[in-house]
């Protein structure tokens, strides 16, 4: 089945750092990419669509030039905390979509767990 | 806006069964049904798309009211492996093409003691 890579698992990183985080789609190809956020026993909130060759549509609230999405090829998406702090500290988490009117399915990648001392 | 999920925690005994609803007040296109394990990624169970469909895997079926715009999981026999959260997602009717934008509900804590 489509499988998407997500790298690294985990960061821990010191406040004012920028941290960058991978996701590809490894046996197909994905012009869209999802990434969201879940903070500890919560749901998981979407924060951008990323579109290849186009720039990433941003959720209501979250700060484009704080979590920058490039989608360069169709099949990676980075998510770059930049300046990371604190209330940054999170699981974060890609997916993309397989398939199409009838069959479509969301695979997720396995999840970044970023804690910003 | 966030579907809403109830129960929001389930405590069952292996073979018990168990719901799980999921109700958005918007029109839905989709409605996308995951288990997360602690620490792990949510894995997809199944994708209901036309209003009334039903779908299985293994021993989990749910099903999708469109007018209702309300889905609800349905776990029979249940196993210790069914053990985790369970989360709907939903995805609006937009007349767009934002396929796979998922809101997701708050989750539904399921634990299966032996």
């Amino acid at each position: 089945g489509a499988v998407v890579s997500q790298h690294p698992s985990r960061v821990i990183c010191k406040s004012g750092t920028s941290v960058k985080i991978e996701c590809r789609s490894l046996d197909f190809q994905a012009t869209t990419m999802f990434w969201y956020r879940q903070f500890p026993k919560q749901s998981l909130m979407l924060m951008a669509t990323s579109n290849e060759g186009s720039k990433a549509t941003y959720e209501q609230g979250v700060e484009k030039d704080k979590f920058l999405i490039n989608h360069a090829s169709l099949t990676l998406s980075t998510l770059t905390v930049t300046s990371a702090h604190p209330e940054d500290s999170s699981f974060y988490i890609c997916s993309a979509r397989v398939g199409g009117w009838t069959n479509e399915k969301l695979f997720f990648g396995s999840g970044t767990q970023l804690s910003v001392l | 806006q966030q579907p809403v999920q109830s129960p929001q925690a389930v405590i069952l005994r292996e073979g018990e069964d168990a719901v799980i609803n999921c109700s958005s007040s918007k029109a839905l296109y989709s409605v996308h049904w995951y288990r997360q394990k602690h620490g792990e990624a949510p894995v997809f169970l199944m994708i209901l798309l036309k209003g009334g469909e039903q779908k299985c895997h293994e021993k989990i079926s749910a099903s999708f009211n469109e007018k209702k715009q309300q889905s609800s999981l349905y776990l029979t026999a249940s196993q210790l492996s069914y053990s985790g959260t369970y989360f709907c997602g939903t995805e609006k009717v937009t007349g767009g093409t934002s396929y796979g934008k998922l809101t997701f509900g708050q989750g539904t804590i399921l634990t299966v003691h032996p």
